[in-house]
């Protein structure tokens, strides 16, 4: 399979908290991408990380790329109950037009 | 401004059925995907198309067909569904050129096939 793999499965945290999830691919890419996915909705755009950067930053989002170990992370800071969704990292393959996806974290914040 | 709109928003077939999923832009984007959400999975992507005119396999495409109508129109085509193509399918463009922006996402159609 090309699909990825995020860790945690699923996280729960108090509402304050921060929230870390990780990801890993398998090819090389042109960027990377965090989506966020509230229950029976389509995919909502978060941020998005070329392979020439490191760090990311937008509001309480920070996203990191080690392209060295086809990893990713994203941290929420000071999360809300508003965050509880699940999270997709989305690799686009380097030199093609494809996205493939993470399995996903499901977030759950508690207020 | 309606961004990529999929019909039909449900649907159940039984075995051996035919049907055609729809989905239209108008945000003027190149590059259209299809991808299929089951529980646990994630998204898988089936098909995609850079551009009018050409169409490309992506992880999962056995058992579908698709059609790049023109600039606005991708379909999604199950000739014989089966059990296994129970799933909630999602159609996305893109915004960049050469697969360097973001995924905008229609809203999905559930499909059950008994």
């Amino acid at each position: 399979s090309q699909q990825g793999e995020e860790d945690p499965q699923a996280l729960s945290i108090q509402e304050g908290e921060n929230a870390t999830m990780n990801c890993s691919y398998k090819t090389s890419i042109n960027n990377l991408q965090w989506y966020r996915q509230n229950s029976g909705r389509g995919l909502v755009h978060l941020i998005l990380i070329r392979s020439n950067e490191r760090e990311k930053h937008s509001g309480r989002l920070r996203v990191t790329l080690d392209t060295s170990k086809k990893s990713s992370s994203l941290l929420i800071t000071a999360s809300r109950a508003a965050d509880t969704a699940s999270y997709f990292c989305a690799a686009c393959t380097s030199g093609t037009y494809k996205y493939i996806f993470g399995t996903g974290t499901r977030l759950k914040v508690l207020a | 401004n309606a961004g990529v709109t999929q019909t039909p928003k449900f649907q159940v077939l039984k075995t051996g059925q035919s049907m055609t999923l729809q989905c239209a832009q108008d945000m003027n984007h190149n590059s259209m995907y299809w991808y299929r959400q089951d529980p646990g999975m994630g998204l898988r992507l089936i098909y995609y198309s850079a551009s009018e005119g050409t169409t490309d396999k992506g992880e999962v495409p056995n058992g579908y067909n698709v059609s790049r109508l023109n600039k606005r129109e991708f379909s999604l085509r199950l000739e014989s569904a089966a059990p296994s193509q129970t799933s909630v399918y999602f159609c996305a463009t893109q915004s960049g050129q050469g697969g360097t922006g973001e995924l905008f996402f229609g809203e999905g159609s559930r499909l059950t096939v008994l």
